[in-house]
């Protein structure tokens, strides 16, 4: 079955960019959409934006002027990008497989484990 | 500030029937469907239900869900200890153009 892994650096300075890259095992990352979740410690879901193996995006509009996101499908891989972060960027970041139905509704299925990235210099 | 609501706690005893209710409006609820997740202590979200009542494989029929109108509910019967998580409702929001989630429900099991 898909699994997904998140990785990168743990610890970002202030002001400069987090990059995270989640990677797809037991499935082809094509002709899906992708997309990034963060957990801040003890606090609720936020969904940072998606991708689809086309490179087209979809950004949560409060995060939209910091972030980038890109796929690399000969690595089945997708990347997240946050750029001029501040500790409120603090948080468990999720990846995620955005599923579709006909209708075009859709839900996340599977997650990654999650990885902590800290803000802190 | 989620921007759909779900009450912080709930709970119940071994046994019992429990639910969580989801509001939210008509640009996100009101016109797609409602997805939950269950998150273990320590744990992923795990997807539980989907397209507002629908279990994935493996997602017991204790858990059911459902919508009317601008709200959802999640429902588990039958409460196990192992139940003891927090859950998440979620939907598309037509007007965000984005995913949006409720707050979490705490589910304490007695």
């Amino acid at each position: 079955q898909v699994q997904l892994q998140e990785s990168g650096p743990g610890l970002v300075k202030p002001s400069e960019t987090l990059s995270l890259t989640c990677t797809v095992s037991g499935g082809s990352i094509s002709s899906y959409y992708w997309s990034w979740i963060r957990q801040p410690a003890g606090k609720g879901l936020e969904w940072i934006g998606r991708i689809y193996t086309s490179g087209s995006t979809n950004y949560n509009p409060s995060l939209k002027s910091r972030v980038t996101m890109s796929v690399d499908t000969s690595k089945n891989q997708f990347s997240l990008k946050l750029s001029s972060v501040t500790a409120a960027d603090t948080a468990v970041y999720y990846c995620a497989r955005d599923l579709y139905d006909s209708s075009g509704y859709n839900w996340f299925d599977p997650w990654g484990q999650g990885t902590l990235v800290t803000v802190s210099s | 500030q989620s921007v759909l609501t779900q009450p912080p706690s709930a709970s119940g005893t071994p046994g019992q029937r429990v639910t969580i209710s989801c509001s939210g409006s008509s640009s996100n609820i009101g016109s797609n469907t409602v997805n939950w997740y269950q998150q273990l202590p320590g744990t992923a979200p795990k997807l539980l239900i989907y397209s507002n009542n629908q279990r994935p494989s493996g997602v017991p029929d204790r858990f059911s869900g459902s919508k009317s109108g601008t709200s959802a509910s999640l429902a588990i019967s039958g409460l196990q200890s192992e139940d003891e998580a927090d859950y998440y409702c979620a939907a598309w929001d037509d007007s965000l153009n984005g995913q949006v989630f409720g707050g979490g429900t705490k589910l304490t099991v007695l």
